[in-house]
């Protein structure tokens, strides 16, 4: 199975802030990486798909870059309600997700 | 608006099956895409079970291969899942979502997750 890490379990950052989360899979993965962001009632919403296609509805404030094994998410202006934990997916072979980065306001 | 609502036991015995249903509405699980199982265990771990696709065909996770089942009712546009031989290991939240293979395999629709103890 292709590995993904996201290095960071949390990061603390303020309002207006700029915020890059990591992923990096175990091989290449040609593009194929999804982000989710999941809120802490548990609700998961799709952000960015074939690393930096932003899905219907989301803001423009999020921006995903990245090739080979190392693909990131930027948030450019954090606003309160990006408050969540943010997860990586790889389809190169089988679907496997990144463990999580918790985002928290400092 | 496509909507995914899981429902099922809360409470399933150790070596017993897990048993759980997706009801989809505002698109036919026959139109297109692929549904799929995913869950995350306490800590938070992703991992993706399997889907049925529109045309009934699935794909497992090799590692659950021996244990799983994903099916379909097409009268109720809902689908399911059976887990067998159940630990405490597959104490999970469970959720379904649509994956849309045209956009990297994605999962573009989630439910909200039901939560399953396994438990004597």
């Amino acid at each position: 199975d292709i590995q993904m890490t996201q290095t960071t379990s949390s990061l603390s950052a303020s309002l207006g802030d700029r915020v890059t989360i990591s992923c990096s899979a175990s091989q290449g993965i040609s593009n194929y990486l999804n982000w989710y962001q999941q809120k802490p009632d548990g609700t998961v919403k799709l952000l960015i798909y074939y690393t930096s296609s932003l899905h219907s509805g989301v803001p423009s404030r999020f921006s995903g870059s990245g090739s080979g094994t190392d693909y990131s998410l930027t948030i450019s202006n954090l606003e309160p309600e990006d408050i969540a934990t943010y997860y990586c997916q790889q389809y190169s072979k089988l679907l496997t997700f990144g463990a999580g980065t918790k985002l928290e306001l400092k | 608006d496509v909507q995914l609502q899981e429902s099922g036991p809360g409470l399933v015995k150790p070596s017993q099956s897990l048993s759980l249903t997706c009801t989809v509405t505002g698109y036919s699980i026959t139109s297109d895409y692929a549904w799929n199982w995913i869950r995350q265990f306490p800590g938070n771990k992703l991992e993706w079970m399997g889907y049925i696709s529109y045309s009934g065909s699935t794909s497992y996770n090799p590692s659950l291969k021996s244990r799983i089942s994903i099916t379909r009712d097409t009268s109720k546009n809902q689908f399911f899942l059976q887990l067998n031989s159940v630990t405490t290991e597959d104490t999970a939240t469970y959720y379904c979502a649509r994956i849309t293979t045209a956009m990297s395999y994605a999962m573009d629709y989630w439910g909200q997750g039901t939560s399953v103890t396994v438990s004597s």
